[in-house]
């Protein structure tokens, strides 16, 4: 397996737009996690789902925000109408399956930046 | 609600000289504690981790961490840093057996090797 990937790696954006990012987790991963990262400050959680349900979602995740993972396998996280304070480090881990189950394993992010 | 402070924003320190990066938590209930290097570049890797019993726990590449429940403390050391090392330290806890898994991490602390 490869890894966890993100896509795309890095996403330009103006004010009022929207933006959809795309994570494929470790095929056998049943655990699925959305973080962000600001400059200077550690990850921060956003949302969890285990297989296609969504079982929690950060105060951090305003209405704006939407994560779906219809099939159990990737997962999409959407912003709508982005403000600048949108502007960070997108950070996908998947965990579970047969590997070990306290591990998060993490994507190499998607970067936006939001003009 | 879980916390976790990272004591120390940069730590320079010249090659093989001894390191500690600092990590204090603060939890109502049983941890799991983690501590995850991100390499210039790369996304975050675990570097080791605390489920339970033994409280001192070791990486494959020389970094070791005591759990301190007294002190709430996860400090990571390394008796001997390589320019190699040069990396972003993050902290993280998890809630014990049942959580969902989510992790709270450090502000992160950036260990700085000089030759």
């Amino acid at each position: 397996d490869t890894g966890v990937s993100q896509d795309p790696r890095h996403k330009i954006t103006k004010r009022g737009q929207n933006v959809t990012f795309r994570c494929d987790p470790i095929s056998e991963h049943n655990r699925l996690y959305w973080y962000r990262q600001t400059l200077g400050q550690g990850p921060e959680f956003l949302t969890y789902f285990q297989n296609e349900a969504q079982l929690e979602k950060s105060r951090l995740l305003s209405n704006r925000f939407s994560a779906e993972r219809p099939k159990g396998s990737f997962s999409t996280l959407e912003i709508q109408r982005t403000e600048q304070g949108d502007s960070a480090m997108y950070l996908c881990a998947s965990s579970g399956g047969t590997g070990d189950p306290y591990e998060q394993y993490f994507g190499p992010g998607t970067r936006l930046t939001v003009t | 609600a879980q916390s976790v402070t990272q004591l120390d924003s940069q730590v320079p320190v010249f090659e093989e000289a001894p390191v500690e990066l600092r990590c204090n938590y603060s939890s109502s209930v049983s941890v799991y504690l983690f501590w995850y290097v991100q390499y210039p570049n790369q996304g975050l890797q675990l570097l080791l981790k605390y489920l339970s019993g033994s409280t001192l726990v070791k990486s494959i590449n020389g970094f070791e961490a005591e759990f301190n429940k007294s002190q709430t403390s996860f400090h990571l050391r390394k008796p001997s840093v390589h320019i190699s090392d040069t990396a972003e330290y993050f902290c993280a806890v998890r809630g014990g057996f049942g959580n969902t898994g989510k992790l709270i991490f450090g502000q992160g602390t950036t260990l700085q090797v000089k030759p």
